[in-house]
């Protein structure tokens, strides 16, 4: 079953638009929530999410963790091209072990 | 400080063929993962190593797929005989347990 649920499946946005990506969870023995960018190949760490109600921010990204209701949002503003690529949204459970989500497909167009 | 370093980067290889991928973790980092990327989806794990231990290969498939890390540093992860759905991203990732997840730029394998 699905421990890691993204949506939207995939996003196509025009630059300067902001935008609200998705991640609903069920996991047991929750450690933490990260988001990670993947352009090419290899995912690169965004954020790691542990408490709810914290706002993580880095530049024109921050996200948000809600541990009653089981879900993170992922906020973008003021698109830039260079934000196009998948991002992937995992729970680290207590053993160490990752469940990835599926991923949103941004796509930002000029 | 070096990231995770994987080779090769691509392997083209014909089915029945055998491959395997090498994989240098961050130094200090006890723990290693190799995962699974289909087009599409996100990555899954196949088995994940604290130290030299296999400590959860579950969704390993151990009739044609092994790995091993010997001496807890680097690893190789092997497919005997490769199929035409094994083509996909096989990434190596390292933690230091558990923390500070780090992913290499992966393998892209095509069988054919």
């Amino acid at each position: 079953e699905d421990k890691v649920v993204q949506s939207p499946l995939s996003l196509v946005v025009h630059e300067g638009d902001t935008v609200t990506l998705n991640c609903s969870y069920e996991v047991t023995n929750f450690r933490s929530l990260l988001w990670y960018k993947q352009e090419k190949k290899a995912p690169t760490f965004l954020f790691m999410l542990t408490s709810s109600g914290i706002e993580k921010k880095s530049g024109r990204l921050s996200s948000i963790l809600d541990k009653k209701e089981l879900f993170s949002i992922l906020n973008i503003t003021a698109t830039q091209t260079g934000d196009s690529a998948i991002y992937l949204c995992a729970l680290c459970s207590t053993l160490g072990r990752l469940y990835f989500g599926r991923g949103t497909q941004l796509t930002v167009w000029p | 400080e070096a990231g995770v370093v994987q080779s090769p980067r691509y392997k083209i290889i014909e089915k029945k063929q055998p491959v395997a991928f090498w994989c240098n973790p961050i130094s200090g980092h006890n723990t290693l993962y190799w995962y699974l990327q289909n087009l599409g989806q996100g990555p899954e794990l196949l088995i994940r190593y604290e130290n030299e231990e296999a400590v959860d290969d579950s969704q390993l498939p151990k009739d044609r797929f092994s790995a091993e890390r010997l001496k807890g540093v680097d690893s190789t992860l092997k497919i005997q005989p490769a199929e035409l759905g094994d083509s996909a991203v096989y990434l190596c990732a390292s933690s230091n347990r558990g923390y500070g997840y780090t992913f290499g730029s992966g393998t892209r394998l095509t069988v054919v």
